[in-house]
């Protein structure tokens, strides 16, 4: 148990569908982070929120769109997503922007 | 921001050290080494981190070689669950980018 809760643990999505992840953290931390880990590919970061407020967004398409209404959630909303979307999308916390992240168990998401 | 190479697979004997090695020449002074390990199917974890000095905590120890270019991770007695991909990472303060490379993937046999 790393106190970093996601869910779904898995996923199956039509591309038209709209779904959501959601990340809760019980560590008190100050930042969230959401990641993507297609197969056979490094960790690609998404979005980072600083005390509730977007601070990174590596240029990812619109169809995915991140929430953080407190510090200690965090949403991913996604919709009309492609098949090259399937992949564990990640959610990690950390005190600070240099401290240690903890992840959660991600979902394993499949785009039909 | 400095970019890492590590090997690509590692076996290593149950009840072993395991010693696994990351390159890290271009590293900056401000910047930390940070290892992290995956499970399959699982998120990472954080595993340790350093600067200059050796440091070792209850999961493993990390050295870091004096003109800080490389750095080795031990595992001082390797468990069949430390069979994993290990991550070596070197980020600087304020910095959210982490750059993940593909690891190693270390298993450990009986």
């Amino acid at each position: 148990e790393t106190g970093v809760t996601q869910t779904p643990r898995h996923l199956v999505m039509g591309m038209t569908n709209k779904k959501s992840l959601k990340c809760e953290q019980h560590l008190g931390h100050n930042a969230m982070y959401w990641y993507k880990q297609s197969a056979k590919k490094p960790l690609e970061l998404m979005f980072v929120y600083n005390f509730k407020e977007q601070t990174e967004n590596n240029s990812v398409p619109s169809r995915f769109s991140p929430e953080c209404p407190n510090s200690s959630h965090l949403f991913l909303h996604l919709h009309t997503l492609q098949p090259e979307d399937s992949a564990l999308y990640l959610c990690a916390s950390s005190q600070d922007s240099n401290e240690k992240l903890f992840f959660g168990s991600g979902t394993q998401l499949s785009v039909l | 921001d400095a970019k890492t190479t590590q090997p690509t697979s590692m076996d290593c004997a149950e009840g072993r050290a395991a010693n696994l090695p990351c390159n890290h020449s271009t590293i900056s002074g401000n910047e930390y080494v940070y290892w992290y390990r995956q499970i399959h199917s699982q998120g990472p974890q954080y595993i340790i981190h350093g600067l200059k000095n050796n440091e070792t905590n209850e999961m493993a120890s990390l050295i870091i070689t004096e003109d800080r270019k490389s750095s080795t991770l031990i595992l001082p007695h390797a468990t069949l669950r430390d069979t994993a991909v290990y991550y070596c990472i070197v980020n600087r303060d304020g910095n959210y980018q982490l750059i993940w490379g593909a690891g190693t993937k270390l298993i450990i046999k009986p």
